[in-house]
């Protein structure tokens, strides 16, 4: 297995252009999620998905939309990307359809934006 | 929503002592906290993770204690070593499918 997968690595943009940072797993888990890391604030949820077809906001949704139109994949777009969303972005999923066990992280996708 | 303060932000210890990171949250609805590790450059990993039912879990030299009352609950490193050295976040889980972190402790580990 392949376990959670994200692209790119990383990524430069400039301001207003959008995009979309891809996440894949193959463990056919229920539970994916997005989180940004800045530094000196951790993980902060931006939104999941308990199944596919079903998605809902976390804690700091602004400029950006997901949709999970498979059990594999995740993708979370950047509508139109501002220097605040400078940042490392991390997918994770979960076997089960809540956060009540490991969550599996994805590498990583860096994030700057000019 | 949740809150969660972890202290302290650093901690550094030499090669052999213990090591203990606290976390406070403000959600009495939480009922399920992991500890994850975040080695430099890489992916948060879980190493522990405790339910409200257990008030300690242990797992070779590493520990986590809840205190529910208190609404706070620790991780414990004994024995350290210098692979130990990492960003280590707790984190709480209520019932709304939301996992909320702490901002995260850089443990330093000297040999």
């Amino acid at each position: 297995n392949a376990g959670v997968t994200q692209t790119p690595k990383f990524q430069v943009l400039k301001t207003g252009q959008s995009m979309t940072l891809q996440c894949a797993q193959d463990m056919n888990h229920e539970y994916m999620s997005w989180y940004r890391q800045d530094p000196g604030m951790g993980l902060r949820l931006i939104h999941y998905s308990v199944g596919a077809g079903i998605t809902d906001q976390g804690e700091v949704p602004n400029g950006y939309n997901v949709s999970r139109s498979t059990t594999e994949d995740f993708p979370l777009r950047l509508l139109s990307a501002a220097p605040s969303q400078t940042s490392v972005y991390f997918c994770a999923s979960s076997y089960r359809g809540d956060v009540y066990n490991e969550q599996f992280f994805g590498p990583g996708t860096r994030l700057t934006v000019l | 929503g949740e809150n969660v303060e972890q202290h302290p932000s650093t901690l550094s210890v030499q090669e052999g002592d213990s090591a203990v990171i606290k976390c406070t949250y403000s959600d009495s609805a939480s009922n399920y906290f992991p500890w994850y590790k975040q080695e430099l450059g890489k992916r948060p990993q879980l190493i522990i993770d405790i339910r409200s039912n257990v008030g300690e879990k242990k797992d070779q030299r590493i520990a986590v204690t809840l205190n529910k009352t208190a609404k706070h609950f620790s991780l414990h490193i004994t024995e350290t070593q210098p692979e130990d050295s990492a960003v280590y976040f707790c984190a709480t889980g209520g019932s709304n499918y939301k996992l909320t972190f702490g901002k995260g402790t850089l443990l330093t580990v000297n040999p």
